[in-house]
């Protein structure tokens, strides 16, 4: 079975702390995906990458930066986080190819006070 | 710029009744439909999956029934039952985007006993 682990559930940060999501997963997919998702917009891509330090701009880039050193982890950041980045972010990876199948992690819930 | 378009938001179906979710898409240039589906406090996970070179495909109590001229989809569950329950998200993709997902903004369905 495809596992995508996210590094929390929950998450509680201050208006501009640095914010750390981490994504791992265990099939040696080539693409990983950072969405955020939010009642009534649905799943909104903010970063993908397709290969090891490779990574393009999804829809909603602005306010993140992601970075993947390792082909098995990609990780969402923060800069300085902001009350209106409060949602819930998800991430996917995918073997690639067509067609292709992405496989979500549980999602972690960001709250910024 | 909203590129597959979802309704309903939200629906009730009674047990034994169908489940119908709609999504319309813009760019022609897409190849490939995926449904996914969600339960609370999980990723969404791929329910099944449509190319336009068919205009029906059905896996158990799901279809999808897909109308090319109108650039239309659809999710079909017959017979539905209360673990149907989920959020369901229609998305489109097309050959050489590197897996990128454009997701429709999801439908609640609860099924009622």
């Amino acid at each position: 079975d495809v596992k995508v682990t996210q590094s929390s559930r929950y998450l509680v940060k201050r208006t501009g702390e640095k914010v750390f999501l981490e994504c791992v997963q265990d099939m040696d997919h080539e693409n990983m995906f950072w969405y955020r998702q939010d009642p009534g917009l649905g799943l909104r891509l903010i970063y993908f990458s397709y290969d090891v330090k490779m990574k393009e701009k999804g829809d909603i880039p602005e306010g993140y930066s992601v970075s993947r050193e390792k082909k098995e982890r990609f990780s969402l950041i923060l800069e300085s986080a902001s009350t209106n980045q409060t949602s819930m972010y998800l991430c996917a990876s995918s073997f690639g190819g067509t067609p292709d199948t992405q496989y979500f992690g549980p999602g972690t819930r960001l709250t910024v006070l | 710029q909203q590129q597959v378009k979802q309704s309903p938001q939200s629906l009730i179906v009674q047990k034994g009744g169908i489940s119908i979710i709609n999504c319309a898409y813009e760019n022609t240039a897409f190849d490939y439909f995926p449904w996914y589906q969600q339960f609370p406090g999980k990723g969404p996970a791929l329910l099944i999956a449509i190319r336009p070179d068919v205009s029906e495909k059905k896996e158990g109590r799901f279809t999808i029934s897909f109308n090319k001229s109108a650039k239309q989809f659809s999710l079909h569950i017959m017979d539905s039952q209360p673990g149907d329950s989920a959020t369901y998200f229609c998305a489109a993709t097309y050959t050489g985007t590197a897996s990128k997902l454009t997701f429709g903004t999801g439908t609640r369905l609860q099924v009622t006993l």
